[in-house]
């Protein structure tokens, strides 16, 4: 079954510290990827996203992804991080060569950045 | 940008009663829209795939007379919780895709409903 998994479910981290999310899909085809992000009380945000071209993306607020195929990943990096980045980050995948917008989300990871 | 609007925000009901949620794409038209419920700390969960003019796709598990979904028009799709139970209690989201080939899906601000 196509599914998308999340490795880190509650991250901590520091002022400054490097940040780097897993993100995983289980699907041997045609992938379309995203990041989002939803801050307390907010709608989710999109943080990036890829389509297809170069697999390093660069998206908002200073966040890349690198899509690795032969991973199957879709790992979130920022060199570093802010407290106004704690928030929750969700992976989220639609399956198959034509994009219909239909997402399945990862479990989420929840970023908490410590002044 | 695109803009995607749910209402209501917050809603509380007692348990039997239906509750409605209305999801509109403010700028485009979506003749698709997509319905997720959102668990306390936990991921968002596609419910079902709301069509214009057809009857809705729904997920494995998920009770279509439970949640009844009508996309009257290209702008709205609506989630009615029938009959709710506590359990029903949760945060629903919608999204609507726009795009084309390099479809982009944005979101409601969600509702949480909360049934007593």
């Amino acid at each position: 079954a196509q599914s998308v998994s999340q490795h880190n479910h509650h991250v901590i981290l520091s002022e400054a510290a490097s940040l780097e999310l897993g993100c995983n899909y289980s699907y041997g085809g045609t992938v379309n990827l995203f990041w989002y992000v939803q801050y307390p009380g907010q709608h989710l945000q999109l943080l990036l996203k890829y389509f297809s071209g170069d697999p390093l993306v660069k998206g908002i607020k200073g966040f890349e992804a690198e899509f690795i195929k032969s991973k199957f990943s879709f790992n979130l990096r920022k060199p570093s991080v802010q407290w106004s980045d704690t928030a929750e980050y969700f992976c989220a995948v639609t399956f198959g060569s034509s994009n219909t917008g239909k997402l399945i989300f990862g479990q989420g990871t929840t970023l908490q950045v410590k002044p | 940008g695109a803009v995607v609007s749910q209402h209501p925000s917050r809603v509380i009901c007692k348990s039997g009663t239906s509750v409605k949620i209305e999801c509109r794409s403010l700028d485009f038209q979506a003749t698709t829209m997509f319905w997720y419920r959102q668990f306390p700390k936990q991921s968002l969960m596609l419910m079902a795939t709301s069509n214009e003019g057809s009857k809705a796709t729904y997920e494995q598990g998920v009770e279509k007379d439970k949640f009844l979904i009508n996309h009257a028009s290209l702008t709205l799709s609506t989630l009615t919780v029938t009959s709710a139970h506590p359990e029903d209690s949760s945060f629903y989201i919608c999204s609507a895709p726009r795009g084309g080939l390099n479809t982009e899906a944005f979101f409601g601000q969600g509702t949480r409903l909360t049934v007593v």
